[in-house]
């Protein structure tokens, strides 16, 4: 079975600043890799997935994440964050030859003005 | 046009009532499932269902029972509710079986709160 640990529970950066959120899998196989963001109140939404191919992928909202198989990470970066991008993101690994989902435990982004 | 609507979207209820939860997904998807995310925001799949077929029940207890009338609809059904059954419950949809490359599209979220 799959899983999946995010190291970093919460991280506080100044609005502007660069953000890299931290994702690593357990699987034995390549995973499928997914983005998704949860601001409050509301259900997940799809950043960004990876399945095969490049390794760097674009996502909505000016998000993007880098596959490293050596590394079985996967960590979701943004150039420059805004006040909006305040939320709990979480990383998920789906794995091939199956329907079943391992979420992450997820990590809190707060913006400073 | 909502994807996946979930209600109600709050829920508060007593101790050892039953209460049901609706969804509807309007994407056509052919999976469906229902997740539990706790007080610190972990996300748990409870159930999955294929074209109304069950296809993934984690240890849940069996007061949970999920319904699936026709593929574009998940009713989540919970007896005699406890104090630890608080939480927020999401419903999902995506496409296929068999391989899960295909993203998942959540609803809101209810909330159930137990007195």
């Amino acid at each position: 079975a799959q899983s999946v640990t995010q190291p970093d529970i919460h991280i506080t950066v100044s609005e502007g600043a660069s953000l890299e959120l931290r994702c690593n899998y357990s699987y034995g196989a390549t995973p499928y890799l997914f983005w998704y963001v949860q601001s409050p109140g509301q259900g997940l939404q799809l950043l960004l997935k990876y399945f095969s191919g490049d390794t760097l992928v674009q996502g909505i909202k000016g998000f993007e994440a880098e596959f490293k198989r050596s590394q079985s990470s996967f960590n979701l970066r943004k150039p420059s964050v805004h006040w909006s991008d305040a939320a709990e993101y979480f990383c998920a690994v789906g794995r091939r030859y199956g329907q079943n989902f391992v979420f992450g435990p997820g990590t809190r982004l707060s913006v400073l003005p | 046009d909502t994807a996946v609507s979930q209600t109600p979207k709050y829920l508060v209820t007593q101790m050892g009532n039953d209460k049901s939860i609706k969804c509807e997904q309007n994407l056509g998807h052919d999976t469906m499932y229902w997740y539990k995310q706790d007080s610190k925001k972990f996300l748990k799949i409870m159930f999955s269902y294929n074209n109304k077929e069950l296809i993934i029940n984690e240890t849940v207890p069996n007061r949970f029972s999920p319904k699936s009338p026709d593929k574009a609809h998940l009713n989540l059904h919970i007896n005699s509710l406890e104090l630890g059954d608080s939480a927020v419950y999401f419903c999902a949809s995506s496409q296929g079986w068999g391989d899960s490359n295909q993203p998942q599209h959540f609803g809101d979220g209810t909330r159930l709160s137990i007195l």
